[in-house]
């Protein structure tokens, strides 16, 4: 099981240039998310998929769109790029499981997309 | 012009010893708590986690502790080891009808001294 994929690894925009990053994962896991991380501080969720067919916004969605496009891929796309979505951008996926006393909802990530806007 | 960016805080430890890193949360109403681990250029990965109807669970060499009055979470590594050194995050879970949805704390750094 290769676990969560994201595509490309590294990426280098112009502002106003458009782009969709991709993720998928092979756990057939029903929730997808994407976070950024900026330098020095944690994640914060762009959008989310609790499941197929069904998509929220997290904390910052502004400037984001997503596609949930089947059970295994979750796209993110940017518009129209601005230097402030310069950042480190991972995508999760999610299932609860339930063991003894207790569920659990840990979320696997991928190795992340590191976009640079000038 | 040069940005500054937001220094995380820092603990440093020799190696042997235990480590405690410390995380306050917000929300009286979070029912899962999870501790991951980042080592740099990869995505976070998962250590242990705790539900709010328990206040200690133990793994290999990490115990997470929580204290629900003061809404407080902490991570103990017992005999830390160079491979310990990373960036720390504990997240508070929400689960809504649409799914559990994580909160990240800033992060704790953890240095470890040979």
């Amino acid at each position: 099981n290769a676990g969560v994929t994201q595509t490309p690894k590294f990426q280098v925009l112009k502002t106003g240039q458009s782009m969709t990053l991709q993720c998928a994962q092979d756990m057939n896991h029903n929730s997808m998310y994407w976070y950024r991380q900026d330098p020095g501080m944690g994640l914060r969720l762009i959008y989310y998929s609790a499941s197929e067919g069904t998509t929220d916004k997290g904390e910052v969605p502004n400037g984001y769109n997503v596609s949930r496009l089947n059970k295994r891929e979750f796209s993110l796309r940017l518009e129209s790029a601005a230097p402030s979505q310069t950042s480190v951008y991972f995508c999760a996926s999610s299932e609860r499981t339930s063991g003894g006393v207790t569920s659990s909802y840990e979320q696997y990530f991928g190795p992340g997309t590191r976009l640079t806007v000038t | 012009g040069e940005s500054v960016g937001l220094h995380l805080p820092t603990l440093s430890v020799q190696e042997g010893d235990n480590s405690i890193i410390n995380c306050a949360y917000s929300n009286s109403a979070s029912d899962y708590f999870i501790w991951y681990k980042q080592e740099s250029g990869k995505g976070p990965q998962f250590i242990i986690d705790i539900r709010s109807n328990m206040d200690k669970r133990q793994g290999q060499r990490v115990t997470v502790l929580l204290n629900k009055t003061v809404k407080h979470l902490s991570l103990q590594i017992a005999a830390t080891q160079p491979g310990d050194s990373a960036v720390y995050f504990c997240a508070e879970n929400l689960l809504t009808g649409g799914g559990n949805k994580l909160t990240f704390g800033t992060g704790t750094q953890l240095k470890v001294e040979l």
